[in-house]
């Protein structure tokens, strides 16, 4: 079975500055995907960031980056210059690759303080 | 191209009621997936139709069942409604690709209120 872990229940930045929110996950597999996914107040997920496990390059996305780390089953997701807009729950994802589900972490509530 | 539109997007109803909830898929997507997210968790997966078809099933009960229509529009389905199924359902959609991972693309939700 698949566990996806956001120990950052509530995180907070200032406006233009970087924030790194953070994901581990558990898996047996080799082959997967990993997501992160933004839910505003509007309740639409929106993802953010897709990262292939057999990719070693991390993925970015303009102000998205992320730091895929397969031998210790972390993904994290960086914003740089924060804006008001990012406000949201962000919630990182699993799927195995040829799967039809995604696992969620519980996420993580980012407020943007202007 | 329209997105994905769920309706209604807030019900209130009782225990051992029943429950439809309607998603229309956004234009060309073939795939449809449903999602339960109750107050304060990430979402969890009920299950998936393609092509009419169930395509996979989350952890949850026969009393949870769905369809999928030729234009690709499903409906979720909750008999003997209980407290704990209020939540938030999430319907995505997406087109069928064989490594699957085709991006999801979600509706708002419907808020469900089990009294």
């Amino acid at each position: 079975a698949q566990t996806v872990t956001q120990s950052q229940p509530e995180m907070s930045v200032q406006e233009a500055e970087t924030v790194t929110l953070s994901c581990t996950y558990d898996t047996s597999e080799n082959n997967y995907y990993l997501f992160w996914y933004k839910q505003p107040p509007s309740r639409q997920m929106i993802l953010v960031i897709r990262q292939e496990a057999y990719k070693q390059q991390n993925a970015t996305e303009n102000r998205f980056s992320v730091n895929f780390q397969k031998a210790a089953k972390s993904f994290s997701l960086k914003i740089s210059d924060s804006q008001l807009g990012d406000t949201a729950m962000y919630f990182c994802a699993f799927m195995k690759t040829g799967a039809n589900n995604l696992f969620f972490g519980t996420g993580t509530r980012l407020t943007v303080i202007p | 191209e329209t997105g994905v539109t769920q309706s209604p997007t807030h019900l209130i109803k009782t225990r051992g009621q029943q429950v439809t909830l309607r998603c229309s898929s956004q234009s060309g997507h073939n795939t449809v997936s449903w999602y339960q997210q109750a107050l304060g968790q990430g979402p969890q997966f009920i299950f998936q139709y393609y092509r009419e078809e169930e395509n996979g099933r989350g952890n949850f009960p026969p009393r949870f069942s769905g369809l999928q229509f030729p234009n690709y529009s499903s409906e979720l389905n909750v008999n003997a409604l209980e407290l704990d199924d209020s939540a938030l359902y999430l319907c995505a959609s997406s087109l069928r690709l064989p490594l699957g991972a085709g991006e999801l693309f979600f509706g708002e939700g419907s808020r469900l209120t089990v009294l």
